[in-house]
């Protein structure tokens, strides 16, 4: 137990479908993040948000659209996906950026196929 | 960017100590040494952080020369279960979280 928790755990869905990937924490953080990691790759930082407000956004398309409604949720609604897009989607939180050595707790991912 | 470059794979047996060394040449006075630590379709798991000199703790200790420009993670008296890959990162973590670079790893199987 890591106190990040994603739901759900797997997921397959065509190009056309609309998918929400969802994200909570239970640690009392105020900053979450979006990673992707496909096959043999190293994760990819997507987003970052920092009490509620996003402050990073790594060049992801706009097919991926996240949403941060509290320091406890996050969620990634994907629409109209690649197959390319297919990986697994890692969500961590820590306990807030800027303020020095704040490692990051990850969830055990959402593992996304696209058909 | 702190790139760091680490040891694509590794194998040792159970019983051993593991050390796995992380070159990281030009880190900044700021940055921070952190390890982590992947099983296969999981996240990644803090395993033990450190600035300089030595850290301990419960599952691993953290060697850093004074220079800096390197790490050792020892891990003692490995398991089967310790067969993950463990990443280097380095980095001042209070700042962009874009800077903090997850490499390739390295792959460590444990054999009985």
């Amino acid at each position: 137990e890591t106190g990040v928790t994603q739901t759900p755990r797997h997921l397959v869905m065509g190009m056309t479908n609309k998918k929400s990937l969802k994200c909570e924490q239970h640690l009392g953080h105020n900053a979450m993040y979006w990673y992707k990691q496909s096959a043999k790759k190293p994760l990819e930082l997507m987003f970052v948000y920092n009490f509620k407000e996003q402050t990073e956004n790594n060049s992801v398309p706009s097919r991926f659209s996240p949403e941060c409604p509290n320091s406890s949720h996050l969620f990634l609604h994907l629409h109209t996906l690649q197959p390319e897009d297919s990986a697994l989607y890692l969500c961590a939180s820590s306990q807030k950026t800027g303020s020095g050595n704040q490692p990051q707790h990850f969830g055990d991912g959402t593992r996304l196929s696209i058909l | 960017l702190a790139k760091t470059t680490q040891p694509i794979s590794m194998d040792s047996y159970e019983g051993q100590e593991v050390n796995i060394t992380c070159s990281h040449n030009n880190i900044a006075t700021n940055d921070y040494i952190t390890w982590y630590q992947q099983f296969p379709s999981q996240g990644p798991r803090f395993i033990i952080q450190g600035y300089k000199t030595k850290v301990t703790n419960e599952v691993a200790s953290l060697f850093i020369p004074a220079d800096r420009k390197s790490s050792t993670l020892s891990l003692p008296r490995v398991s089967l279960s310790d067969t993950a890959v463990y990443y280097c990162l380095v980095g001042d973590m209070g700042s962009s979280a874009s800077k903090i670079i997850f490499g390739s790893g390295t792959r460590l199987s444990i054999r009985p």
